[in-house]
């Protein structure tokens, strides 16, 4: 069972417009959620993340947004740059001190010329 | 420094050979974490040390064998591996559990079992 779910497997956006990434989750103990972008080859790398006692965290050209009601998370990239073609993470982690950062499938973004 | 360091990058053994990766972290993190990725896969947690003790173990197989000598290093032992272990294996740190602030990862160990 799908604890964090990223629905789309892919993305195409145009340099300079706005990429938008989805992210739905299950559990509603979760309390911490967090973006990693990843190349090929390499570890994920921390992006950006947000508490749910928060609906909005914003750091330079990422914007996090969290809806709990919907239990649905999505990332801005504003503007987006050829730099951003990457696979992008959501994972959530839970406030019962469960020690676990659970991961979603991942999103390939492609940032078109 | 916020670097986890991952040795080898690279590693092929065969099914009888016991092999250690090994993981590095100079930023006083007290939570370590193996995890192991298969292609187009997501990361998959395997185990998590907190203050150098074993707190999560995910059901692995006892063929993988984790180890935190000390607060900076982490490593992972094999042994009688199948080829179906083959996958990039992650370590990551962070400064507390549960991870309520970002986990650093290494660049990984790309692992063949032949």
């Amino acid at each position: 069972d799908q604890q964090v779910k990223q629905n789309s497997p892919s993305l195409s956006v145009q340099e300079g417009r706005i990429s938008i990434l989805n992210c739905d989750y299950t559990n509603s103990m979760f309390d911490y959620f967090l973006w990693y972008k990843k190349y090929p080859a390499e570890g994920p790398t921390f992006l950006i993340s947000i508490s749910s006692i928060k609906d909005k965290n914003e750091d330079g050209r990422f914007t996090v947004f969290l809806n709990k009601s919907a239990k649905h998370l999505s990332l801005h990239i504003v503007p987006s740059q050829p730099g951003d073609s990457a696979v992008y993470f959501c994972a959530a982690s839970g406030f019962n001190r469960d020690d676990k950062i659970i991961f979603g499938k991942g999103t390939r973004l492609h940032i078109l010329p | 420094d916020t670097e986890v360091t991952q040795t080898p990058k690279h590693l092929v053994m065969g099914m009888t050979n016991k092999k250690s990766l090994k993981c590095e972290q100079h930023m006083g993190h007290r939570a370590m974490y193996w995890y192991k990725q298969k292609a187009k896969k997501p990361p998959e947690l395997m185990f998590v040390y907190s203050y150098e003790k074993l707190s999560i173990n995910e059901s692995v197989p006892s063929r993988f064998s984790p180890e935190c000598p000390n607060s900076s290093l982490l490593n992972l032992h094999l042994h009688a591996l199948q080829p179906e272990d083959s996958a990039l294996y992650l370590c990551a740190s962070s400064r507390e559990i549960p991870p309520t602030t970002e986990a650093f990862f290494g660049q990984g160990t790309r692992l063949t079992v032949v």
